[in-house]
């Protein structure tokens, strides 16, 4: 089944305490993205990468790295996370955009930083 | 700045009713549009539109774009309560634009009582 996978799907964790959000997608797609939800404020996109090794910033890039050494994993890094990333992410995989095909998204990572 | 606004951003109606949600867009290169249907979790994927005129459709559910007036609407005819969700507005950009490769309107609310 084509699909994209996000692990945890929920974390309560602590200011400070570095973690990764993984997110692999069984489609071979060469372009995956991570994008965060709140409230009033929609989707945003924090980086995408459009095939390995190429990753660039999105809207929201403050605070988050990411890495792109495998084709099928796009994981999100918080290196110090803190109270105002606690959000709804949302990771999605798609051919190449210039193919025009639509976006798949994972069920979603809620992350509450304290 | 890039910018893609839908409105209404909330809406009430009862079953049966006729709706049409709207997105306007102020992008550079804008490549396509997308519009998709979010409940409990991840968005699903509705339509893409790349083209002025022409109108997509499936079963009640149909849009159509127009890129000189730099909008799409979305409309729902005969509505069901399955169909109360958040429907989101993103326009693709070729790659290189300003704010990543995708934007996101902050969606419509559509709440279809019985």
């Amino acid at each position: 089944e084509a699909q994209v996978t996000q692990n945890p799907r929920y974390l309560i964790t602590v200011t400070g305490k570095k973690l990764t959000v993984t997110c692999s997608q069984n489609m071979n797609h060469e372009y995956m993205s991570w994008y965060r939800q709140d409230p009033g404020l929609g989707l945003r996109q924090i980086y995408y990468s459009m095939n390995v090794e190429v990753t660039d910033k999105g809207d929201v890039p403050e605070g988050y790295k990411v890495s792109r050494k495998e084709k099928r994993n796009f994981p999100l890094i918080l290196e110090s996370p803190s109270p105002n990333q606690t959000s709804l992410y949302f990771c999605a995989s798609s051919p190449y955009p210039g193919w025009d095909q639509p976006q798949h998204f994972g069920d979603g990572t809620r992350l509450s930083i304290l | 700045e890039d910018k893609v606004v839908q409105s209404p951003l909330s809406l009430v109606v009862h079953e049966g009713d006729t709706v049409t949600l709207n997105c306007s867009y102020e992008v550079t290169n804008f490549r396509s549009l997308l519009w998709y249907k979010q409940e409990k979790k991840a968005p699903t994927f509705l339509f893409m539109l790349t083209s002025s005129g022409i109108e997509k459709k499936s079963g009640r559910l149909s849009s159509i774009l127009d890129k000189k007036e730099l909008f799409s609407i979305l409309n729902i005819t005969a509505t069901q309560t399955g169909d109360s969700a958040v429907y989101l507005c993103a326009v693709i950009m070729n790659y290189g634009g300003s704010q990543g490769n995708l934007i996101f309107g902050k969606g419509t609310k559509l709440s279809v009582k019985p």
